[in-house]
């Protein structure tokens, strides 16, 4: 069973820089796993932030970027803002199951 | 726009059958995957299942396997699931998402169904 994971709780202070990571129990995640990462508050529906590990949506603000780091998916918010404050999860596309999902990772701003 | 709209959610017992629809609206629906996510209460995002533009090709999460099949109707530009003999694991909201272009990911989402499997 695939297992993708990622770091339970962050702390960051307002227009600090923070970054999230997405591993995968199979491996090194590579551009092939087309990461994509989304930002739930609560309450709300999930909403994407990047696909295909660098991609931006039309909608996604700039202080949002996604890359590879070290082996891993990753999630950089550069001078964080209140209303960033959110779950965020990390999506991988595996070969046998198409889609894994991490367990996320609350991001707290204080 | 993009719009996308669950519903059929409701209380079933145990063992019961449902049958969810995500009505789609704002861009031509037969032109991209389709996929079904849940998120139990308090818990995190769960992929379920993903169908292909014209439904040739359906993958789903092994704990589902069996019990719960992913369709679409591109004339009703709807996408449906199935789920049969629900367990209280089954518990859940689930939302319809659109994969993007190259399938390389998902980008719009419905605000979700809630299913609630309890006797």
């Amino acid at each position: 069973q695939t297992v993708v994971t990622q770091e339970p709780s962050l702390t960051v202070s307002p227009g600090g820089t923070v970054t999230l990571t997405c591993a995968s129990s199979t491996g090194a995640v590579t551009s092939a796993s087309s990461p994509n990462w989304f930002q739930q508050k609560p309450g709300q529906a999930p909403r994407a932030l990047i696909y295909s590990t660098s991609n931006k949506h039309s909608w996604t603000p700039a202080r949002f970027s996604g890359s590879l780091l070290g082996g891993k998916a990753a999630l950089t918010l550069s001078g964080v803002q209140p209303e960033d404050e959110a779950e965020y999860y990390c999506l991988l596309r595996y070969d046998a199951v198409p889609w894994v999902f991490g367990g996320g990772t609350k991001l707290t701003v204080l | 726009e993009v719009q996308l709209m669950e519903s059929g959610g409701g209380l079933v017992q145990p063992g019961g059958s449902l049958r969810l629809s995500c009505a789609a609206s704002g861009f031509t629906f037969s032109n991209y995957w389709m996929t079904w996510v849940r998120q139990a209460p308090g818990k995190g995002l769960e992929w379920v299942a993903n169908i292909k533009d014209d439904g040739s090709e359906k993958y789903y999460v092994d704990s589902v396997k069996g019990r719960f099949t992913i369709s679409r109707d591109s004339a009703k530009s709807s996408l449906y699931l199935q789920m049969n003999s629900l367990g209280a694991e089954d518990t859940a909201v689930y939302y319809c998402a659109r994969g993007t272009i190259a399938v390389a990911g998902l980008d719009h989402w419905g605000q979700g169904t809630l299913v609630t499997v309890s006797s």
